[in-house]
């Protein structure tokens, strides 16, 4: 079945230590997002590739950067993460930019220490 | 700009009795209605969508909506839940004014007594 992909599932990191959330799609989708969403709230977006074209969101921090080397892959990277960066990071996808349905995956919850 | 209201932050309902979530969203000026549901440490899956044409859309899991343009409002409805319905509801709009980047509302958590 096509499916949006993240691992890990579950990760667990120190307060400073960088960390990488990885996304995989096997629908040949142009269009990767990364959302956070904290407890009882809506997701929020940090940003998405349209192909190689990155765009972030205005109040995205600097703290979080994402990658995308390939379709099929795309990377966030929390470079020094802080206790308020612990949420869930939910990846998903979308044919193009028309009306948009998004595709997700199961989301990785990340816990800061 | 484009936004979302889900009125209501938590339904408690009886296990088989209907149910209805609301979603208002501010401009009416072609819309894409989604609703999608997240069920514990899960992502979200979609539940139905609204792009155009019959203003009723049925979805997965016996779920259906109406979109009311008149009214700005895409509600969901079930005619009688389950206990596996349990898992919180957000309804999504897209148009051309926000790029067709999802607006999302505060969701809704659906609880269902036994």
């Amino acid at each position: 079945d096509a499916m949006v992909i993240q691992n890990p599932r579950y990760q667990v990191t120190q307060f400073g230590k960088p960390v990488t959330l990885s996304c995989s799609q096997t629908l040949n989708h142009n269009v990767m997002y990364w959302y956070q969403q904290k407890s009882s709230q809506a997701p929020k977006l940090l940003f998405h590739y349209y192909d190689k074209d990155f765009n972030n969101e205005a109040d995205t921090p600097d703290n979080f950067q994402s990658r995308r080397p390939n379709t099929s892959f795309c990377f966030l990277d929390i470079r020094s993460p802080g206790l308020g960066d612990a949420a869930m990071y939910l990846c998903a996808t979308s044919r193009g930019r028309d009306y948009n349905e998004q595709f997700f995956g199961p989301g990785t919850r990340l816990t800061v220490l | 700009a484009q936004s979302v209201t889900q009125l209501d932050s938590q339904v408690p309902v009886f296990e088989e009795a209907p149910v209805e979530l609301r979603c208002n969203y501010s401009s009416s000026v072609s819309v894409y209605l989604f609703w999608y549901v997240q069920y514990p440490n899960q992502g979200l899956q979609l539940l139905l969508k609204y792009l155009s044409g019959s203003t009723l859309v049925k979805g997965i899991n016996g779920f259906e909506a109406e979109f009311n343009k008149s009214q700005t409002s895409f509600h969901l409805r079930k005619p009688s839940v389950h206990i596996s319905d349990t898992a919180e509801y957000f309804c999504a709009v897209s148009d051309k004014d926000s790029n067709y980047q999802l607006i999302w509302g505060a969701g809704t958590k659906l609880i269902i007594k036994p």
